[in-house]
């Protein structure tokens, strides 16, 4: 069964820490893994995609990358501010998504 | 950028009642759709692929019969619950297929059954 995990569950940080989000799975015959933020309630955002052939992908203050050896994705978050509080899901890509639970994110100002 | 709109954001029903959920892809063609469910503190789980012009595709557990799903045109899916239950109740998202297999999600659906 391909499972995804990630870690840690909550985080709570202060305002300008940098950060990384952990995210393992267990089937490394993927298309690609996307990162996604959710707020309460709502959908979810595309945040980064890295293809399989690929190792990280950066947007603004984040960073994702992917190590399909070892079954790790990471999101790192450069001087976290409070509107970076949310939700983040990492998914892989077999050809349907497979999401995490996800880490709740709470930057305190 | 692709923009998927999904229609309502919130519903309320009677048990025994039928709602449908719309989801569009604005400006962008979709060949494939997908809807899942969340449960509250918990992850999207994928219930059907849906490919326009063919029957839907179910993930396992997921009822066929109670969850119709039409893709009738390359920028529109539905999903319908059927006789919904208070155990229907939950949060729906759609999500559309677009180049280089990224995923465009639209803003989901709180459904809500008395």
């Amino acid at each position: 069964k391909q499972e995804v995990t990630q870690i840690p569950a909550a985080l709570s940080v202060p305002e300008g820490e940098n950060l990384v989000l952990n995210c393992s799975f267990t089937d490394s015959a993927i298309y690609n893994l996307q990162w996604f933020r959710q707020d309460p309630g709502k959908g979810l955002t595309s945040l980064l995609l890295i293809q399989s052939s690929q190792r990280e992908q950066t947007s603004g203050r984040l960073n994702a990358s992917l190590d399909k050896s070892s079954g790790r994705s990471t999101l790192y978050i450069a001087a976290s501010q409070p509107g970076d509080s949310a939700t983040y899901l990492c998914a892989f890509n077999t050809g349907k998504l497979i999401f995490g639970q996800g880490t709740t994110l709470q930057v305190k100002p | 950028g692709a923009v998927v709109s999904q229609h309502p954001s919130r519903v309320i029903c009677k048990s025994g009642t039928s709602v449908k959920i719309e989801c569009r892809s604005l400006d962008f063609q979709a060949t494939t759709m997908f809807w899942y469910r969340q449960f509250p503190k918990k992850s999207l789980m994928l219930m059907a692929t849906s490919n326009e012009g063919s029957k839907a595709t179910y993930e396992q557990g997921v009822e066929k019969d109670k969850f119709l799903i039409n893709h009738a045109s390359l920028t529109l899916s539905t999903l319908t619950v059927t006789s919904a239950h208070p155990e229907d109740s939950s949060f729906y998202i759609c999500s559309a297929r677009g180049r280089a297999e990224k995923l465009f999600f639209g803003s989901g659906t709180q459904l809500s059954v008395l």
